[in-house]
């Protein structure tokens, strides 16, 4: 079964400061791996996916993140933190090997990102 | 833009009651989901319809049944609603079942049954 980890619930930064999300995955196969954004008070919002290719994917509003198959890790970042980034942000997984389950998407719990002006 | 819009967004019932859940895109998309988000906002896939036929049906009450018409529409219903179902409900859709699809949510269903 597809598992994906956020092991901090929290994460708190300065604002210029770089900013890095943390987000384990468990699959049997290749992973395919999805970052969302959540808001307050809004639905999810698609921050970037990594399918196949370049480890380091890129997605909207300056975010990236880099795909590392050894240690089974997709970590969101960006170079510098802007108040605005202040949010729920939650690592999903889709093992694409799962069978029936290949088109389900398996999300971690969330990180609340506090960015410090 | 509403690209996946729900209606209602607030839903306030009391427990026993019978509510809908409306949720439309117009992507032109050919799979939409249901989502439950607990008060830990924990993320939880209940159902997902493709063409609106039927792909994924978890672990969900059968108090709870979705219902397509189309595949721009997937509602929600919950019959004798219980004070467990408070939550966030999302609609999201993909444009089809593709392991690469990117699913795009609606902005989210607040039910508060007391």
């Amino acid at each position: 079964a597809q598992s994906v980890a956020q092991p901090e619930d929290q994460v708190n930064v300065a604002e210029g400061n770089p900013l890095t999300v943390k987000c384990t995955y468990s699959v049997s196969g290749n992973p395919y791996l999805f970052w969302y954004v959540q808001y307050p008070n809004r639905g999810l919002q698609f921050l970037l996916k990594y399918i196949t290719g370049d480890n380091l994917v890129k997605g909207s509003y300056g975010f990236e993140a880099e795909f590392n198959k050894s240690q089974t890790s997709f970590h969101l970042k960006k170079p510098s933190a802007l108040v605005s980034d202040s949010a729920l942000y939650f690592c999903a997984v889709r093992d694409p090997y799962s069978g029936a389950g290949s088109y389900q998407l398996t999300f971690g719990k969330g990180t609340k990102l506090s960015v410090i002006p | 833009d509403t690209a996946v819009s729900q209606t209602p967004k607030y839903l306030v019932t009391q427990m026993g009651n019978d509510k809908s859940i409306k949720c439309e895109q117009n992507l032109g998309h050919d799979t939409m989901y249901w989502y439950k988000q607990d008060s830990k906002k924990f993320l939880k896939i209940m159902f997902s319809y493709n063409n609106k036929e039927l792909i994924i049906n978890e672990t969900v009450p059968n108090r709870f049944s979705p219902k397509s018409p189309d595949k721009a529409h997937l509602n929600l219903h919950i019959n004798s609603l219980e004070l467990g179902d408070s939550a966030v409900y999302f609609c999201a859709s993909s444009p089809g079942t593709g392991n690469t699809d990117t699913q795009y949510f609606g902005p989210g269903t607040r039910l508060t049954v007391l």
